[in-house]
């Protein structure tokens, strides 16, 4: 079975600053999606940014970005130039490959971090 | 973009009182699942329901949960006999699976309270 840790139940950071959240997991899958959701006040799920396993390269999305350690099973998200609308609790999650390729199967999640931007 | 609905937002139910929570997943989605977050915990994962059966069901999905795609466009979770304790946000989530490689889509949930 698989697990996911964020160590961290509650960050702050100030407007325009850099904030990293954690997340580790175990696992004894080899091929494998990790993901950042988030969940603002307003309560829906949103896909923040994914990594594939088997992808080396660190996975970027504008101001998110993510420092993906596999052999440590680590996968932190970074926050560039936060903005209050980053505040929200960002969850990390796992999802084990489907055999054949897709993504089929269910997310582990994380206990979440609640965010919260200063201004 | 297309988006997962759920309703009702907030439900309110009397121990003991059977209760169904609606989502409308995706459209040409394949693949759709429920969680559910009790207060202050982290997200759980429930049941995944693909071509119209249970595909993985978690420890929490016990013979007092059902889920339903009655009409093609409906996912419906059905809690039989409602206890206190499965007071919680329920999220309802689709994908387009396969080779895909799309993400789930999660819906804005549905507060639980049992009273």
């Amino acid at each position: 079975a698989q697990t996911v840790t964020q160590s961290q139940p509650e960050m702050s950071v100030q407007e325009a600053e850099t904030v990293t959240l954690s997340c580790t997991y175990d696992t004894s899958e080899n091929n494998y999606y990790l993901f950042w959701y988030k969940q603002p006040p307003s309560r829906q799920m949103i896909l923040v940014i994914r990594q594939e396993a088997y992808k080396q390269q660190n996975a970027t999305e504008n101001r998110f970005s993510v420092n993906f350690q596999k052999a440590a099973k680590s996968f932190s998200l970074k926050i560039s130039d936060s903005q209050l609308g980053d505040t929200a609790m960002y969850f990390c999650a796992f999802m084990k490959h489907a055999i054949g390729g897709g993504s089929n199967y269910k997310l582990t999640f994380g206990k979440g971090t609640l965010l919260t931007v200063n201004p | 973009e297309p988006e997962v609905t759920q309703t009702p937002s907030h439900q309110v139910t009397q121990m003991g009182q059977e209760v169904i929570l609606r989502c409308v997943p995706i459209s040409n989605h394949l693949y759709f699942y429920w969680y559910r977050q009790i207060l202050g915990q982290k997200v759980e994962f429930l049941v995944s329901f693909y071509n119209n059966e249970i595909s993985e069901k978690s420890e929490i999905f016990d013979d007092q949960f059902s889920v339903e795609r009655p009409d093609g466009s409906n996912f419906t979770l059905k809690i039989r006999s409602t206890k206190l304790e499965d007071s919680a946000m329920y999220f309802c989530a689709s994908t387009l699976g396969g080779y895909s490689n799309q993400p789930q889509h999660f819906g804005d949930g549905t507060r639980l309270s049992i009273l």
